[in-house]
């Protein structure tokens, strides 16, 4: 059972523009959200999180949004570079008390931006 | 600087043998895991550990094992490597402190099993 989902496994993207990367959750328990980035051969690193007290954060060319009752959450990209080119996972946690926590991966976006 | 390193880098061997990969971190994080990561199946929690002697199974456990001796290391073993184990295997650790959940990654170990 896929609980968080990707459902694109590929976007094109011209440079300049923005870069949409969409992710679905279906646990009600998850309340942290985080997105990685992962180049061929390396592994992946974090790019951006976002709790579920807040319905946006923003880190430069990167802005995360989250609709909780739609269990909804999209990392967009503006304006979009060529070093964007890469995949990018979404992944899910549940606050613990003790700060310890794992993580639910999606299945990953492959993001390709067009000179 | 403090990193996270993952060894070998690429193995190939044969099914039924013991296999085990390395992960290495200086940063004295409390939490280490390891995932696979097959395509459609994106990263898949196979093992992690919350310290030093804590170790619990994730989603794709069976026919591996992790034991966690020290703060630094969580080496995997294959118990005897399946060509379902076919994969890419990363290492993470995060502080388990503070209310950060940002896991850092290593370089991975690409496995061949013929």
């Amino acid at each position: 059972d896929q609980q968080v989902k990707q459902n694109s496994p590929s976007l094109s993207v011209q440079e300049g523009r923005i870069s949409i990367l969409n992710c679905d959750y279906t646990n009600s328990m998850f309340d942290y959200f985080l997105w990685y980035k992962k180049y061929p051969a390396e592994g992946p690193t974090f790019l951006i999180s976002i709790s579920s007290i807040k319905d946006k954060n923003e880190d430069g060319r990167f802005t995360v949004f989250l609709n909780k009752s739609a269990k909804h959450l999209s990392l967009h990209i503006v304006p979009s570079q060529p070093g964007d080119s890469a995949v990018y996972f979404c992944a899910a946690s549940a606050i613990s008390n003790f700060g310890n926590e794992k993580l639910t991966f999606g299945t990953g976006t492959r993001l390709t931006i067009i000179p | 600087d403090a990193e996270i390193t993952q060894s070998p880098r690429h193995k190939i061997t044969e099914t039924g043998r013991q296999v085990t990969l390395a992960c290495h971190q200086t940063w004295n994080h409390n939490n280490m895991f390891w995932y696979r990561q097959d395509l459609g199946h994106g990263l898949r929690l196979i093992h992690y550990s919350y310290g030093v002697h804590d170790t619990n199974k994730g989603e794709v456990s069976d026919g591996y094992s992790v034991s966690r001796s020290n703060t630094e290391d969580l080496p995997l073993t294959l118990e005897s490597a399946a060509s379902s184990q076919t994969s890419v295997y990363f290492c993470a650790s995060s502080p388990g402190t503070g209310g950060t959940y940002e896991q850092y990654f290593g370089p991975g170990t690409r496995l061949t099993v013929t």
